[in-house]
C-alpha cells in the first residue's frame, strides 16, 4: 500500500534563517505531488506542485521554492524565513491530477 | 477567487443526529471531492462525485451534486463523537489544468 512521510511534525525557526520540509511518497511510481500551506482555520493555499522529477510549477510568487529530486521526494525550501511564513505545512500526492489526494500529517512551522 | 465556499462555517450537533454541510462553487467542474480533517493532522479524503453523477453513497456519507446550481451537499447521517473534524470540499474545475480547490471548510462539533 501507499504511504506518505512529511517530517518535521513541528519547527519552530527564527525569522531569517533557512528552511527545508521534506516529503516521501512510498509504493507508487510517478505520483503527482503537492505543497499546500493552511493558516489556522481556513482552507489550503496550493504552493507548488509536480508531475516529474525536476518538474515544478509554482502557484503563487513567495520567499519559498521546492524541488524534486527523486521521483518520491519533494522538498520545501527557504534561504530566508519570513514572520509570513508561519503556518501549517502539508505534503499530498495523487496518481493524476484531478484525482484524489493522499496527505502527510503536516509540519507546523512557526517563525519568531 | 475562492472555488469552493463551504455552509455553515461551523455546525455543532448531538450524537446521533445527522449532520449536513453545504458546497457552491464558480466555475464548470470536472469532479467536486470531499475531505475530512482532524485537528492537527493531514486531510483524508471521503468521496469523488464527478459532474455527471447527482448522488454518491459511502457508508453514513451521502454526497449529492446539482451542477445547475453549482453547489454539492455531505450528509453524514446518525453522527458519532468520532466524526468531530472540519470538512472540505474540493472542485476538479475545468479551466484549473487538474489543479484542486479547496475550500474554507465546514468545523463539525459532534457532541456525546
Amino acid at each position: 500500500s501507499q504511504t506518505i512521510h512529511q517530517w518535521p511534525a513541528t519547527l519552530v525557526q527564527p525569522v531569517g534563517s533557512p528552511l527545508s520540509l521534506e516529503c516521501t511518497v512510498e509504493g507508487t511510481s510517478n505520483p503527482n505531488l503537492y505543497w499546500y500551506r493552511q493558516a489556522a482555520g481556513r482552507g489550503l493555499q496550493l504552493l507548488f506542485y509536480s508531475v516529474g522529477i525536476g518538474q515544478i510549477s509554482s502557484e503563487v510568487p513567495q520567499n519559498l521554492s521546492a524541488s524534486r529530486p527523486q521521483d518520491r521526494q519533494f522538498i520545501l525550501s527557504s534561504k530566508k524565513l519570513l514572520l509570513s511564513d508561519s503556518g501549517f505545512y502539508l505534503c499530498a500526492w495523487s496518481v493524476n491530477r484531478g484525482e484524489p489526494q493522499h496527505f502527510g500529517d503536516g509540519t507546523r512551522l512557526s517563525i519568531l | 477567487s475562492q472555488q469552493g465556499e463551504e455552509d455553515p462555517q461551523a455546525l455543532s450537533i448531538q450524537e446521533g443526529e445527522n449532520a449536513t454541510m453545504n458546497c457552491s462553487y464558480k466555475t464548470s467542474i470536472n469532479n467536486l471531492q470531499w475531505y475530512r480533517q482532524n485537528s492537527g493532522r493531514g486531510l483524508v479524503h471521503l468521496i469523488l462525485i464527478r459532474s455527471n453523477e447527482r448522488e454518491k453513497h459511502s457508508g453514513r456519507l451521502r454526497v449529492t451534486l446539482d451542477t445547475s446550481k453549482k453547489s454539492s451537499s455531505l450528509l453524514i447521517t446518525a453522527s458519532r463523537a468520532a466524526d468531530t473534524a472540519s470538512y472540505f470540499c474540493a472542485t476538479d474545475a475545468y479551466n484549473q489544468g487538474g489543479k484542486l480547490i479547496f475550500g474554507q471548510g465546514t468545523e463539525l462539533s459532534v457532541k456525546p
